[in-house]
């Protein structure tokens, strides 16, 4: 069954704006991932944040995580048009942890 | 080299067909990883290996047959496709097992197409 599901399916937004993506997932987990993938290629690994930490920085990202409500968010400030791409949560779960269960993605579009 | 690469980049082949599909990585990575997805549709796992032994396989059809012939390759044999089969496949690498906090490098994927 599927893990993670993400909110909303598809965002498009003016450049210079921020975008906010959402994921929940159902089961405890060992940690969280977000990943990004351009149009047909492969994905690539943008913040981990572990089930004890709250919020992560990296860059223009911010993550958080809200085990209580088994939630995390992506926030990308100041986007960019390079910036558009499909963007996944996967969560690894406490048992069996190497294994990644990726959400249903967001597909961001920055509008110059 | 953070890279992990993959070929052929796209793949058409017939239902009756033999084909392989290769990944390689430089990054001394022990656990390896092959996905399938479809458009539109996120990743689902298909084998995990780990120190070239087999650790996960996703209940995958024999007609997907992965191999990892040493630390850096991992290849996906393939017989006897059916349509439905067609998808990118993508492989990734990770440190290893042992810790749950590596992320996965993925490579560009193979588009496979099944007539």
């Amino acid at each position: 069954s599927q893990q993670g599901e993400e909110d909303p399916q598809a965002l498009s937004i003016q450049e210079g704006e921020n975008a906010t993506m959402n994921c929940s997932y159902k089961t405890s987990i060992n940690n969280l991932q977000w990943y990004r993938q351009n149009s047909g290629r492969g994905l690539v690994h943008l913040i981990l944040i572990r089930s004890n930490e709250r919020e992560k920085h990296s860059g223009r990202l911010r993550v958080t995580l809200d085990t209580s409500k088994k939630s995390s968010s992506l926030l990308i400030t100041a986007s960019r048009a390079a910036d558009t791409a499909s963007y996944f949560c996967a969560t690894a779960k406490i048992q069996g942890a190497q294994k990644l269960v990726f959400g249903q993605g967001t597909r961001l579009t920055i509008n110059p | 080299d953070t890279e992990v690469t993959q070929t052929p980049k796209h793949l058409v082949m017939g239902m009756t067909n033999k084909k392989s599909l290769k990944c390689e990585q430089h990054m001394g990575h022990r656990a390896m990883y092959w996905y399938k997805q479809k458009a539109k549709k996120p990743p689902e796992l298909m084998f995990v290996y780990s120190y070239e032994k087999l650790s996960i396989n996703e209940s995958v059809p024999s007609r997907f047959s992965p191999e990892c012939p040493n630390s850096s390759l991992l290849n996906l044999h393939l017989h006897a496709l059916q349509p439905e089969d067609s998808a990118l496949y993508l492989c990734a690498s990770s440190q290893d097992l042992r810790s749950s906090y590596n992320e996965q490098f993925f490579g560009p994927g193979t588009r496979l197409t099944v007539l």
